[in-house]
């Protein structure tokens, strides 16, 4: 059981290029949710989802888009990066809304 | 507005015990949870407390006062591999969570 996994690992973008970041679970967790995490910022979370077929934004939505067609993938993608859009993305998911979220490894996205 | 308070860093003695103190102020409250992060990894979850009172597991403890809006996390007998970040976060009345900064924890021997 592999839990839940990002792609790429880590990424240089150039700005204005666009990018989708990769997230898989194997756990059939309803909620998913993708996060980023800049240094003496904590998680803030970008979009979610309640269960496959509905989205929503969070904090930080701007310039970011997602889908959720199925249970397993949760795809994020930046239209048109920019370097305020560097940082490290997380991808997690839980059983519902309520439960523990579990994370992916992270993904290093540098946009110059 | 919605915020949790936690302190940036810490530093603790090997074999010792430490407590990290969590403050939230969030519209409506449905639980907290603490999560373990070492440098460059995804965070971990340690514990979630919805209800008043201690948690143990282990070596770790978690305290939860809804009346207060506080939470803390006890570790006891660190071990060098206790060092990394403390992540607090609280279920919003809109079942969000809204995390803390977190809290680098040093460990030296």
């Amino acid at each position: 059981i592999a839990g839940i996994t990002q792609a790429p690992t880590s990424q240089i973008l150039a700005a204005g290029r666009r990018m989708t970041l990769r997230c898989t679970q194997d756990m059939r967790h309803n909620a998913m949710y993708w996060y980023r995490q800049d240094l003496g910022l904590g998680l803030r979370l970008i979009h979610y989802s309640n269960t496959a077929g509905t989205t929503g934004k969070g904090e930080v939505p701007d310039g970011y888009s997602v889908s959720r067609a199925n249970t397993d993938d949760f795809p994020l993608t930046l239209a048109s990066a920019v370097p305020s859009q560097t940082s490290v993305y997380f991808c997690a998911s839980s059983r519902s809304t309520t439960d523990t979220q579990y994370f992916g490894p992270g993904t290093r996205l540098t946009v110059l | 507005g919605q915020n949790i308070d936690q302190p940036t860093e810490m530093t603790a003695t090997e074999g010792a015990i430490v407590q990290i103190n969590c403050t939230y102020q969030t519209s409506g409250f449905n639980g907290l949870f603490w999560y373990q992060q070492h440098a460059g990894e995804a965070p971990t979850f340690l514990s979630y407390n919805v209800l008043d009172g201690l948690e143990e597991k282990g070596r770790f403890s978690s305290f939860l006062s809804r009346s207060k809006g506080y939470s803390y996390l006890l570790l006891k007998e660190l071990q060098m591999k206790d060092s990394a970040s403390y992540l607090c976060a609280a279920i919003d009345s809109n079942y969000q969570l809204i995390w803390g900064a977190g809290t680098k924890l040093i460990i030296k021997p």
